[in-house]
């Protein structure tokens, strides 16, 4: 079955512990991106990816990092995480096409205490 | 930069209503435009979409038409149900740096 999978869906914990959200998608894309969900601002991006060792910060990059060594992969670090980093959480893949569909993760709840 | 402007909500509608969610944007380009839906407790999920002007995307009874000279890009529905309550975000992507820019999402709630 074509998916994007995330882990963990659903995370809480303290502020300055070191935390990884994996990202993986079986579809052969070459697109990958991160956003947060937030209410009342909707979905931002933090990064994305347009290969294998190429990433690009989105609206949001501030407090994240990425990499991208396998296709498949894309992990959101967050090295340092703080309350305000408290959101919900969504990996897309999709392939880099002018009309791409991105195909989304289940998302990620995070909460930072 | 690029942006999309859509009402928040929440739209409540009695069921078999017609339903429209604005979508304008602004972009540089010709982009590419979407409908996204997301049903409680899951992700986004493509609904239709359009990648040039005049197109009309359409899927399970929504449409909405690309609209350059008024950079809109609309949905409608004739008939809205119960099971069509959800969160749309309308999305574009432009130029060739795969960038996509969402709208902040608007909660549809359809009742009996």
């Amino acid at each position: 079955e074509a998916q994007v999978t995330q882990n963990p869906r659903y995370l809480i914990t303290v502020t300055g512990k070191k935390l990884t959200v994996t990202c993986s998608q079986n579809m052969n894309h070459e697109y990958m991106s991160w956003y947060r969900q937030d209410p009342g601002l909707g979905l931002r991006q933090i990064y994305y990816s347009m290969n294998v060792e190429v990433t690009d910060k989105g609206d949001v990059p501030e407090g994240y990092k990425v990499s991208r060594k396998e296709k498949r992969n894309f992990p959101l670090i967050l090295e340092s995480p703080s309350p305000n980093q408290t959101s919900l959480y969504f990996c897309a893949s999709s392939l880099l096409t002018s009309s791409n569909e991105q195909f989304f993760g289940p998302g990620t709840r995070l909460t930072v205490l | 930069g690029d942006s999309v402007t859509q009402m928040e909500g929440p739209v409540t509608l009695s069921e078999e209503a017609f339903l429209t969610i604005n979508c304008t944007y602004t972009a540089t380009g010709y982009p590419s435009l979407f409908w996204y839906v997301q049903y409680p407790g899951e992700g986004l999920q493509l609904l239709l979409k359009a990648t040039k002007a005049d197109d009309k995307g359409s899927n399970k009874g929504f449409e909405a038409t690309y609209r350059k000279e008024t950079t809109s890009f609309h949905l409608e529905k004739g008939s809205v149900q119960v099971s069509d309550s959800a969160v749309y975000f309308c999305a574009l992507v432009s130029g060739g740096y795969q960038k996509v820019t969402f709208g902040i999402g608007t909660k549809l709630q359809v009742i009996p």
